[in-house]
């Protein structure tokens, strides 16, 4: 059973370029979470999706970044016009329908933005 | 709102000893989670254990244990007879049980800061 899988593992862009990263949530899980995890902190909540749904995306940026889990297909966090700061590591994380208390994370992006 | 904190940046620990590594917390909630995770230089989040607020008892799993006081809202995590498979940023995270509300339940996590672990061989 594959868990959380998460591509590319490392993406490097330069400023004013868009990013998209890709999570794949483990198989029969149908919640999507993404965390942003800036150096030497902890994961801080961004969006919680399900299929075809934002549940809550109240850690989001309210510009540039955006959040969509298709009905078919990977879930993808984008962002736009990408600055330093942006630069961290990304995960995802995912839960089963109706069991949402534990996630399980993927191995998570690091955005490097020059 | 809820935080997490984790006062220790850095923990050692010898090989073969035992550690405990300290979390606290604040929330108005009555029912939630709380969780231990462990991120090693891979960077990849494993989940270590888990404790129910409204269970007495305390989780264990295998060397790792943990000390929940709900009064004191305190959730130190105790690793037993360490390893040096065990050196790794260490997480302590928070989800309420109730969310957003019950209909579509956030459920999202609280993270504290983390506690760098070393193992020393």
């Amino acid at each position: 059973n594959a868990g959380v899988m998460q591509n590319p593992r490392h993406l490097v862009r330069r400023r004013g370029q868009e990013a998209r990263l890709r999570c794949s949530p483990m198989k029969g899980h149908s919640h999507v979470y993404w965390y942003r995890q800036l150096p030497e902190e902890g994961l801080k909540f961004m969006v919680y999706l399900q299929k075809e749904n934002i549940i809550d995306e109240s850690g989001m940026p309210k510009e540039r970044f955006s959040a969509e889990f298709p009905k078919e297909g990977p879930s993808i966090l984008r962002i736009q016009q990408v600055v330093r700061g942006d630069s961290a590591a990304y995960f995802c994380a995912s839960s089963p329908k109706g069991r949402t208390d534990t996630q399980y994370f993927g191995p998570g992006t690091r955005l490097t933005v020059l | 709102a809820q935080t997490v904190t984790q006062s220790q940046p850095e923990m050692s620990v010898q090989e073969a000893e035992t550690v405990t590594l300290s979390c606290t917390y604040d929330t108005s909630e009555s029912d939630y989670y709380l969780f231990w995770y462990k991120q090693p230089p891979s960077r990849q989040m494993i989940l270590v254990i888990r404790q129910e607020a409204y269970k007495q008892q305390n989780a264990t799993e295998n060397r790792f244990s943990v000390n929940f006081q709900k009064a004191a809202k305190s959730f130190s995590l105790k690793i037993s007879d360490s390893q040096l498979g065990d050196a790794a940023m260490y997480f302590c995270a928070y989800r309420s049980a109730s969310g957003l509300n019950q209909a579509s339940g956030t459920y999202k996590y609280i993270f504290g800061t983390g506690t760098r672990l070393k193992v020393l061989a």
